[in-house]
């Protein structure tokens, strides 16, 4: 069975601080991968998507990026982080031909 | 603009009502109707439709597309208090993109 794995769990970084937030994926292989942003009280947005090693699309311009650096891998990064990156960040996944997309427990981020 | 508009936002019953979750939707290259329940972290998939009038069932949730009005409602029978929780419809582009609504709040009170 497939498993998705994130971390950390939370995160509070002050403005300005890099970030970095892994997401991995165990038991398929070249899984479409997507980066997702909730704020509170709303639904999600997607940041960044992935079809493969090295391929990403951006959705969104803003102060994040995006890395596959293996098929299983995908990171989220910043440089400089904004108080408005604060939020929940989900990561998913979704066989490469089918529509469903699978959730990991995500990562809350606080930026003061 | 694509978009996806769920109501009501916040719906608050008793346990053993009957609640409809309504999903408008517009999109382009609109592909299927995804419904997801989000709990405490993250969402776990219930249903994807992708046919119009054709139910699909699981449990006391149903789920049915109209894409001729471009939306989709979720029912649940005989609600629980397990049943709480944000309900989330996304409609698929294309491209594996899947555009989300903001949630239907859903609290069942005992």
């Amino acid at each position: 069975s497939q498993t998705i794995h994130q971390w950390p769990a939370t995160l509070v970084q002050p403005v300005g601080s890099p970030l970095s937030l892994e997401c991995t994926v165990e038991g398929t292989s070249n899984p479409n991968l997507y980066w997702y942003r909730q704020a509170a009280g709303r639904g999600l947005q997607l940041l960044f998507y992935s079809v493969g090693i090295g391929q990403i699309s951006s959705e969104v311009p803003q102060n994040l990026s995006a890395s596959r650096p293996q098929d299983r891998q995908f990171i989220l990064s910043s440089k400089k982080l904004l108080l408005s990156d604060s939020g929940f960040y989900l990561c998913a996944w979704s066989r490469p031909t089918y529509n469903e997309q699978f959730f990991g427990p995500g990562t809350r981020l606080t930026v003061l | 603009e694509d978009k996806v508009v769920q109501s009501p936002l916040s719906l608050v019953v008793h346990e053993g009502d009957t609640v409809t979750l309504n999903c408008s939707y517009e999109v382009t290259n609109f592909r299927s109707l995804l419904w997801y329940k989000q709990e405490k972290k993250a969402p776990t998939f219930l249903f994807m439709l992708t046919s119009s009038g054709i139910e699909k069932k699981s449990g006391r949730l149903s789920s049915i597309l109209d894409k001729k009005e471009l939306f989709s409602i979720l029912n649940i029978t005989a609600t629980q208090t397990g049943d709480s929780a944000v309900y989330l419809c996304a409609a698929n582009q294309g491209a594996q993109k899947l555009v989300f609504g903001q949630g239907t709040r859903l609290t069942i009170n005992p």
